[in-house]
């Protein structure tokens, strides 16, 4: 069966400090991988996905990067954080497009 | 751009009511999906149903797609069941794919 796995579960940050969320998915070979986010009391937004090892895609970056270093890895970053940036992140994963989609547990940031 | 509405916004039942909740998009869509998510925040696959009728459980989940909407209906609903439920379609644009997100519908269900 597949696991997907974020760390960190929640993280209070200062304002102009980096920032690296993790995202690992066991028991799927290359998969598509998705990182969205969530304002408190908004809705989800896709910001990055990937189809394979080393392509990022950006749909919204909200100064963010993303990278995708092995197979069963994502990482979103920054070099410095924003209020704005405060929110729910969330990995997921599918086969490919138009297939189901499923979820991490997610990372909640609190920008300070 | 690609918009997905669902209504109501909030619903309030008592146990063992029967919930409708509705999903309007605005183009065509070719994967539909129903998720819940808890108020801590993580999101469950419910149903994957880009046409037609779909059950599992006490969920049923109908999209028509040539009119651009879907429903999930549950049935039945207990306290567990609150939580909101969200409705997202697959959406191309200039070679970039998105998973697109309604606002949700929080659902209510008291004892």
């Amino acid at each position: 069966a597949q696991t997907i796995h974020q760390w960190p579960v929640a993280e209070i940050k200062a304002v102009g400090s980096p920032l690296s969320l993790g995202c690992t998915i066991k028991g799927k070979s290359s998969p598509n991988l998705y990182w969205y986010w969530q304002a408190t009391g908004g809705t989800l937004q896709q910001l990055f996905y990937s189809i394979t090892v080393g392509q990022v895609e950006s749909v919204v970056q909200l100064n963010l990067s993303a990278s995708r270093p092995k197979d069963d890895q994502f990482i979103l970053s920054t070099e410095k954080l924003l209020l704005s940036h405060s929110g729910f992140y969330l990995c997921a994963w599918r086969d490919r497009v138009f297939t189901e989609v499923f979820f991490g547990k997610g990372t909640r940031l609190t920008v300070v | 751009g690609q918009q997905v509405q669902q209504s109501p916004a909030s619903l309030v039942l008592q146990e063992g009511e029967n919930a409708e909740l509705q999903c309007n998009f605005s183009s065509t869509a070719t994967q539909l999906q129903w998720f819940y998510q808890s108020p801590g925040g993580s999101l469950v696959s419910l149903l994957s149903n880009p046409s037609g009728t779909k059950h599992t459980g006490r969920l049923t989940s109908t999209t028509v797609t040539k009119e651009r909407r879907s429903s999930l209906h549950i049935s039945s609903s207990q306290t567990t069941d609150s939580g909101t439920y969200l409705c997202a379609i697959d959406y191309a644009s200039s070679g970039s794919w998105q998973l697109i997100f309604g606002s949700g519908t929080q659902l209510t269900v008291m004892p």
